[in-house]
């Protein structure tokens, strides 16, 4: 299975910052890595697929970016409602994987 | 607008099979693919494999010795029977659109495993 390792683990911002969290996969994965943000109690929402690609409806100030093993995940200038977890995911081969997660907590 | 309902027990023994049932609404079953997650409580998220309204199916490795996946396209309904469970297999299940990248999910059923 691809090892996907999300840093940093957690994380505090304020609202406007920009924050930029890092996923890595154990072997190229070209741009098949998606993005989901989840809310505690809530199940994941897709925000971004083949690394860049914004999901209908996502706002803007989410992006992506990335290929082969290194990929990030940025959002300028963080709302009161981004505060939640983040999962990276690669659907490069069988089983699809997913990253162990980053809590963006409010400073 | 996809729509996705789990249903199920909440309680399983040890060793017994959990079954679950993820019913679709806002779309025809013969659409899409469609997977079922779970996440332990507090932790990350695995894949467990997924069905085709065909009755192709692919499970993670790491499960396949003890899941099934079936589909029902006369209800728009399909399913998840997890065998010889254990307290590790307690977790919300969520059933979800998609092979390889998941973008419509339901909202998830726990299910805790014990005595």
């Amino acid at each position: 299975d691809i090892l996907m390792t999300q840093s940093p683990s957690s994380l505090s911002a304020s609202v406007g910052d920009r924050v930029t969290i890092t996923c890595r996969a154990s072997q190229s994965i070209d741009k098949y890595l998606n993005w989901y943000q989840q809310k505690s109690g809530k199940a994941p929402k897709l925000l971004i697929f083949a690394a860049s690609t914004l999901q209908s409806g996502v706002p803007s100030r989410f992006s992506g970016s990335g290929s082969g093993t290194e990929f990030t995940l940025t959002i300028n200038t963080l709302q009161p409602d981004d505060f939640a977890t983040y999962f990276c995911q690669q659907s490069f081969s069988s089983p699809p994987t997913f990253g162990g997660g980053t809590m963006v907590d409010i400073k | 607008q996809v729509q996705l309902q789990e249903s199920g027990p909440g309680l399983v023994k040890p060793s017994e099979t959990l079954s679950l049932t993820c019913t679709v609404s806002g779309v025809s079953i013969r659409s899409y693919y469609w997977s079922w997650i779970r996440q332990p409580p507090g932790k990350g998220l695995e894949w467990m494999g997924y069905i085709y309204y065909s009755g192709l199916t692919t499970y993670n490795p790491s499960l396949m010795s003890r899941v099934t996946m079936s589909i029902d396209t006369s209800k728009n309904q399909f399913s998840l029977k997890l065998m010889s469970v254990t307290a590790a297999d307690t977790a919300v299940y969520y059933c979800v659109t998609g092979p390889f990248y998941f973008a419509s999910w339901g909202q998830g059923t726990l299910v805790t495993v014990s005595s």
